[in-house]
């Protein structure tokens, strides 16, 4: 499996924004898709997760309202909007797949496909 | 959210060492806890989940340890490959908050 993201983009601020994260295998539906957000500098920023299958979508606080994700099966792709970016929104973003194990104790999920990132370099 | 600190946020250390990082939940969350490595420019790459359980195709050099709130991530043999930066993440509660990373450099 394989997770291919489009490439980097130069916005300004107040300006919208569509990147995408194609699967390269049918059982898209099967797995909800994550985006996970790396500030420049910064660690790992967990963003939220959505489920193919049906677009039920679950965002951080830190983001929600500010970003949209979205699928089209029909493609086996997964969308992350901005309808009006700022400079702070400058950050690589990745898509990644969640999948659930069957551990010791219990069943756990994580992040198993990962997708190259995207940079985004929002400026005025 | 719970929050994930780790430590140290970055250490210096030689092939062939044995190194230890830890990560701390601020509450309980039993062994919903994942590892990951992260290289600049590349994807990060899952490690552990469950706390322990060692993913497909990762060197056993790695494990995992701990529950509740402290756990840590060994590098046994450290190789040059290795050189990276260590996420720890709760899979417990959303949001599914990460740590801030433990830089791993080469003394």
């Amino acid at each position: 499996v394989q997770l291919v993201q489009s490439g980097p983009e130069e916005k300004k601020p107040g300006e919208s924004l569509r990147i995408s994260c194609e699967s390269s295998r049918d059982n898209f539906p099967n797995h909800w898709i994550g985006w996970v957000r790396q500030m420049p500098g910064k660690g790992l920023e967990w963003m939220g997760i959505i489920n193919p299958a049906d677009s039920e979508t679950r965002y951080s606080p830190s983001i929600s309202g500010h970003v949209t994700f979205s699928v089209d099966r029909s493609t086996s792709t997964a969308y992350l909007h901005w309808s009006s970016l700022r400079a702070s929104d400058t950050a690589i973003y990745y898509c990644a797949r969640r999948s659930r194990f069957s551990g010791n104790l219990a069943f756990y999920t994580a992040f198993d496909v990962w997708g190259q990132g995207t940079m985004i370099t929002v400026s005025s | 959210d719970i929050q994930m600190t780790q430590s140290p946020s970055s250490l210096s250390a030689s092939v062939g060492d044995r190194v230890t990082l830890t990560c701390r939940a601020s509450q309980n969350i039993g062994t919903y806890l994942n590892w990951y490595q992260h290289k600049q420019g590349k994807a990060p790459n899952l490690l552990i989940y469950g706390a322990s359980s060692l993913q497909s195709g990762v060197s056993s050099r790695f494990s995992g340890g701990g529950s509740g709130t402290d756990f840590t991530l060994t590098i046994s043999n450290l190789q040059s490959e290795d050189f990276a930066t260590y996420y720890c993440q709760q899979s417990y509660r959303l949001p599914r908050t990460f740590g801030r990373g433990t830089k791993v450099e080469i003394k």
